[in-house]
């Protein structure tokens, strides 16, 4: 399909283990998200990118967490020695990333689960 | 600090009813306001917004109600049914690509 794709749908990992999250955004757009969905709770920004680049990461919770996006298209969430806390699932949003224009599109998400 | 704040948390509606949810922002330099709907085990999806040039705008039974100097926007839905149960999300921007959502309300339509 056409729209964002997020890889792995699940993902259940033992505390201390790393993990990379994928998303493969819309063809052409060039703002991708990350946010934080815990559960029964709201959408935590964590990083957006324009480009490659990364003018706001400031959601990121601490330095375990870090993101890439290379070649303007698929992005990568990491986390580092994982914790508890740290389950949730993980939404990742494109847009064409004109100014304000709005519309976010979501991909399913990665529920990630820390025994 | 919640730059967005929703209210209520959770919603039950019979069917045919009015659902209303709040949002309230303190920013003022936010000049873009969506609603996204996100069913289980789904992404949100966009399911309005508005601009404060205006202080409604309606899409069939959905309609969002905008009071600037409030600085208060909510979500009405007519004619609520069953399958309008889901979780809304309001939102809100300021001309950079950045959104601030609310917690979400979770709305149930009873039959």
């Amino acid at each position: 399909g056409a729209g964002v794709s997020q890889s792995p749908s699940n993902k259940v990992t033992e505390k201390g283990k790393d993990v990379e999250l994928r998303c493969d955004p819309i063809s052409g757009h060039t703002a991708l998200y990350w946010y934080r969905q815990s559960l029964g709770q709201g959408l935590e920004f964590l990083i957006y990118f324009q480009g490659n680049s990364a003018p706001d990461k400031s959601g990121l919770p601490s330095d375990r967490f870090s993101a890439e996006r290379t070649g303007g298209s698929v992005s990568t969430l990491t986390i580092q020695r994982t914790q508890q806390e740290d389950s949730a699932v993980y939404l990742c949003a494109s847009s064409l990333g004109r100014r304000n224009t709005g519309e976010l599109f979501f991909g399913e998400g990665s529920r990630l689960t820390v025994l | 600090q919640q730059q967005v704040k929703q209210s209520p948390q959770s919603l039950i509606v019979q069917k045919g009813g009015i659902s209303i949810i709040n949002c309230a922002y303190e920013n003022t330099a936010f000049d873009y306001f969506p609603w996204y709907q996100q069913f289980p085990g789904k992404g949100p999806a966009l399911l309005i917004a508005i601009r404060p040039d205006v202080s409604e705008k309606k899409e069939g039974r959905f309609t969002i109600s905008f009071n600037k100097s409030a600085k208060q926007f909510s979500l009405h839905i007519m004619d609520s049914q069953p399958g309008d149960s889901a979780t809304y999300f309001c939102a809100a921007s300021s001309g950079t690509n950045k959104f601030y959502f609310g917690s979400g309300t979770k709305l149930n339509v009873k039959p």
